[in-house]
């Protein structure tokens, strides 16, 4: 039974950092590439960056590039996601999925079910 | 970035209903294109992937169809699992989602 948890949202006041984690299981997350998705209140699903299975690869959305830092450590079968100096803009449900790939490209799978990062002082 | 479009943005049904769901994308995309329904207060979940391929799991009555810039999912029977809100993504260029399209009765 595949199950996927995120954590470490909260709470935290423009400029900060956060730290969220991404705990798998029921599936090879070691061969899985994985991703962060986000969902501002109201709004429309935003990609925020890609890992591959091996962590030797990583690719991140412009609203984010030189912000955050995706991660992982295949030995606790955990995905990370380092976001520093945070905006308001950043204000979101963060979930992470697992790589879904076919011959036309790229879909997520497994979804957490989030954990919420409000940034405002 | 490849924008998406949805319509309608939302619809009403009944139950037994078909349900017809059109995406847009802004430049062609060949069949790099994705379906996932999203209830409330709940991650989204994988339905059609490559624009028609159904994911394992997934019911038959949901269908997609169509490639370049223009798709569509289709819902044969609406249950009253299916009131959800769905949205379409591209992966053709950076990944995008579509705004939704929310189900309801």
């Amino acid at each position: 039974q595949v199950q996927v948890v995120e954590s470490g949202g909260g709470v935290v006041q423009p400029g900060r950092s956060l730290r969220l984690s991404c705990a798998a299981s029921g599936f090879t997350f070691r061969t899985s590439g994985m991703h962060w998705v986000r969902q501002a209140p109201g709004q429309v699903l935003e990609w925020v960056a890609l890992i591959s299975y091996d962590g030797s690869s990583k690719y991140y959305a412009e609203s984010v590039k030189g912000r955050f830092t995706i991660s992982r450590d295949n030995s606790k079968n955990t995905l990370y996601l380092q976001m520093n100096s945070l905006r308001p803009d950043d204000t979101a449900i963060y979930y992470c999925a697992s790589h879904h790939g076919s011959d036309y490209g790229t879909a997520f799978d497994n979804w957490g079910q989030g954990t919420m990062v409000t940034v405002s002082s | 970035d490849i924008q998406m479009t949805q319509s309608p943005s939302s619809l009403s049904a009944s139950i037994g209903d078909r349900v017809t769901i059109t995406c847009r994308a802004s430049q062609t995309i060949s069949s790099y294109l994705n379906w996932y329904q999203q209830k409330p207060g709940k991650a989204p979940k994988l339905l059609i992937f490559a624009a028609s391929n159904l994911q394992t799991g997934v019911p038959s009555r949901f269908s997609g169809s169509g490639s370049g810039t223009d798709f569509t999912l289709t819902i044969s029977s609406l249950q009253p699992d299916d009131f959800a809100t769905y949205y379409c993504q591209q992966s053709y260029g950076t990944l995008t989602f579509g705004p939704g399209t929310k189900v309801d009765i």
